[in-house]
């Protein structure tokens, strides 16, 4: 069974600053790794993926998530975030690439102060 | 413009009900997925289909049925609608070999009475 943590519920944050939206895994196999968005009233959109290779992945916006095996970790990050990245985070997993059974996390609300 | 697109956007039902949910793609992918969200949580997969004419099952599927008359086509059901299925409900699609990018629609926002 593979699980997926978003240990922070809440983050706040005022522009310009960065931050760090953090996700923990837990399987034994070959997994995917991928960060989506929710803005509010809306649909997920996909922000980022990780397989294999370079740990530190770059998505859409100036995100991008660093891969750890030791941790069991996918991190989102930004570095200088603006107010329309206020949004819900999710961390997901699959075990494979086949379709099904990809597992979110329980998302981070993410709030940028101006 | 939306590739994936569900109908209706909220829907009021009462207990005992049946509710159909619709959800359309033109992505031209293989695989359809229904989610649901429950306020404050993340999002639990119901029912899945590779292909028309087939589904399959997802982690949370007793209370549901899904069809797939098409590529573009999935439909979520719910014969006999009970106040716990409120919630939003969230159909995606993804390519072949893609599993881990969904492409989601904009949800359906189901109150039960």
């Amino acid at each position: 069974t593979q699980t997926v943590s978003q240990s922070d519920a809440h983050v706040t944050v005022f522009e310009g600053d960065s931050v760090e939206l953090r996700c923990n895994y837990s399987y034994g196999g070959s997994i995917y790794l991928s960060w989506y968005i929710q803005h509010h009233g809306r649909g997920l959109q996909f922000l980022l993926k990780y397989y294999s290779g370079n740990p530190v992945v770059q998505g859409v916006n100036g995100f991008e998530a660093e891969f750890s095996k030791s941790d069991s970790s996918f991190h989102l990050r930004k570095a200088s975030v603006h107010w329309s990245d206020s949004a819900v985070y999710f961390c997901a997993v699959t075990n494979n690439n086949a379709g099904a059974k990809l597992t979110f996390g329980g998302g981070t609300r993410l709030t940028v102060r101006p | 413009e939306a590739a994936v697109t569900q109908s209706p956007r909220s829907k009021v039902a009462v207990t005992g009900g049946k509710v159909t949910l619709s959800c359309h793609q033109t992505n031209n992918h293989d695989y359809m997925y229904w989610y649901r969200q429950d306020t404050g949580h993340g999002l639990r997969l119901i029912h899945y289909s590779y292909v028309a004419d087939s589904t399959e099952k997802g982690d949370i599927p007793d209370g549901y049925k899904a069809s797939r008359p098409s590529q573009e086509n999935f439909s979520l059901i719910l014969e006999l609608a009970s106040l716990s299925q409120t919630a939003v409900y969230f159909c995606a699609s993804s390519e072949v070999g893609q599993g881990e990018t969904l492409y989601f629609g904009s949800g359906t926002r189901l109150t039960v009475l």
